[in-house]
């Protein structure tokens, strides 16, 4: 399988700890995005990557979350201190970058509940 | 803010019906992208119409691009029960998405 994979793909955790989540994009792709989504939305941008710089991060993503993506090949997604309004899904897309063109590849995303 | 809006919210059909759904957007774009999500799952991308074109084929799917009036729609041909999804438009590229338009085709 050469898509976008995600892990976990669930993680229930309490309020106050700290979770991360890993993102393998397609190979070649040189574009890496994390957005939110929450049931009845549509998934918000979060952050995104060309390579391993990070290029870009939305004002929902507050100091207590962090991404990074260090050989720009995958990437982490840390929250820390969780909060119950952080409980979403998470999802990871992936592209080549070419022009304009910017086709997203997403993964089956991680569903994070905090309790 | 969302860039896109989906409309209608949700829209119940017959098998066999056509589905339309329209997108609305506020800035310049250079593309935009259809997606559809299936319950609790990732996003499948459907069609990416750029800025310079005003109508993509692919399979039974049709979409339409009006710059001027900042505004797109997808029309889903012959529609089937596995058609039932949500549906989002997102523009350029840090998506931005509606809330999607709920499609439900009834067998």
């Amino acid at each position: 399988d050469t898509g976008v994979s995600q892990d976990p793909r669930h993680k229930i955790t309490k309020r106050g700890q700290n979770v991360t989540f890993r993102c393998d994009p397609i190979s070649e792709h040189n574009r890496l995005y994390w957005y939110r989504q929450t049931l009845g939305q549509g998934p918000e941008f979060l952050t995104y990557f060309q390579n391993e710089a990070q290029l870009e991060k939305s004002r929902l993503l507050s100091d207590r979350f962090s991404a990074e993506r260090p050989k720009g090949s995958f990437s982490t997604l840390e929250i820390q201190r969780t909060e119950q309004g952080d409980s979403a899904m998470y999802l990871c897309a992936s592209s080549l970058l070419r022009g304009t063109y910017n086709e997203q590849f997403f993964g089956p995303g991680t569903r994070l509940t905090v309790l | 803010s969302q860039q896109g809006e989906e409309d209608p919210q949700a829209l119940s059909i017959q098998e066999g019906e056509n589905a339309t759904m329209n997108c609305s957007y506020k800035t310049s774009i250079n593309n935009l992208q259809w997606y559809r999500q299936n319950s609790g799952r990732g996003l499948v991308h459907l069609i990416l119409i750029r800025s310079n074109e005003r109508e993509k084929h692919s399979g039974r799917l049709r979409v339409t691009l009006d710059t001027s009036k900042k505004s797109s729609s997808l029309l889903i041909t012959a529609s089937r029960a596995a058609d039932t999804a949500s549906y989002f438009c997102a523009t350029d590229i840090k998506l931005t998405f509606g809330q999607g338009t709920i499609l439900t085709v009834h067998p």
